[in-house]
């Protein structure tokens, strides 16, 4: 049983499409993540959300619009996409806002902008 | 702002020599701290964490990492490499109160050379 699962895991798309990456986790955790990790392999935090609710929203495009219709998902639709979108998305979960327990992470999906 | 500082972009071993992968963090409040691995085309996963209990941690596959708090670091130590060590490997830092993001560090790869 995958934990956290993400899909597509490879996106690749032309300039000014609109997608939508999808994230579950199965583990009960309350809070869920998504992260963008450039080729470089840094990685940022975008968004997060605590049952349903959002409580991070880093400085992201408004074209990066995160959905979560229950706890166990989270997703993430991104509009009129761009080259410098390209990058590998992760989804992360944990449980009670995540403070010291740490984040169990989705095998990402890797999005190729053209 | 918390921030976490690994030094050293890439780090060679021979295995069965010890590893050392090192992390300094910039916390205004005592941190929580990980390790986390990323094995190629893979999430990230926890190898170990520090929340304020035993300073020195032990995780996963062998690894361990000491708190010093004097030193503001949060070292990562393997006594023998494996081949199957070589990843990427992320230190990371957050605090307690309410809703904390994890920030990352920008990674140290490590390779093990037979």
């Amino acid at each position: 049983d995958t934990a956290v699962s993400q899909t597509p895991k490879y996106l690749v798309t032309q300039m000014g499409n609109d997608k939508s990456i999808k994230c579950e986790q199965n583990l009960g955790h309350d809070t869920m993540y998504w992260y963008k990790q450039d080729s470089k392999k840094f990685l940022k935090i975008m968004f997060s959300y605590n049952n349903k609710e959002l409580i991070i929203n880093e400085t992201v495009p408004n074209r990066f619009s995160p959905k979560s219709p229950d706890k166990a998902h989270l997703n993430l639709h991104i509009n009129s996409l761009e080259l410098g979108d390209s990058a590998v998305y992760f989804c992360a979960s944990s449980p009670l806002g995540g403070v010291g327990y740490g984040y169990t992470f989705g095998s990402g999906t890797r999005l190729t902008v053209v | 702002a918390q921030s976490v500082t690994q030094l050293g972009s890439h780090v060679s071993v021979s295995e069965g020599a010890l590893v050392l992968l090192r992390c300094n963090y910039s916390s205004s409040v005592p941190p929580y701290l990980f390790w986390y691995v990323q094995y190629p085309n893979q999430g990230l996963q926890l190898l170990l964490k520090y929340t304020s209990a035993a300073t020195l941690v032990k995780g996963i596959n062998g690894f361990e990492a000491e708190f010093k708090k004097s030193e503001t670091s949060f070292h990562l130590t393997k006594p023998s490499a494996h081949m199957r060590d070589a990843a990427e490997y992320f230190c990371a830092v957050s605090y307690s109160g309410g809703y904390q993001k994890v920030t990352f560090g920008t990674g140290t790869k490590l390779q093990v050379i037979p």
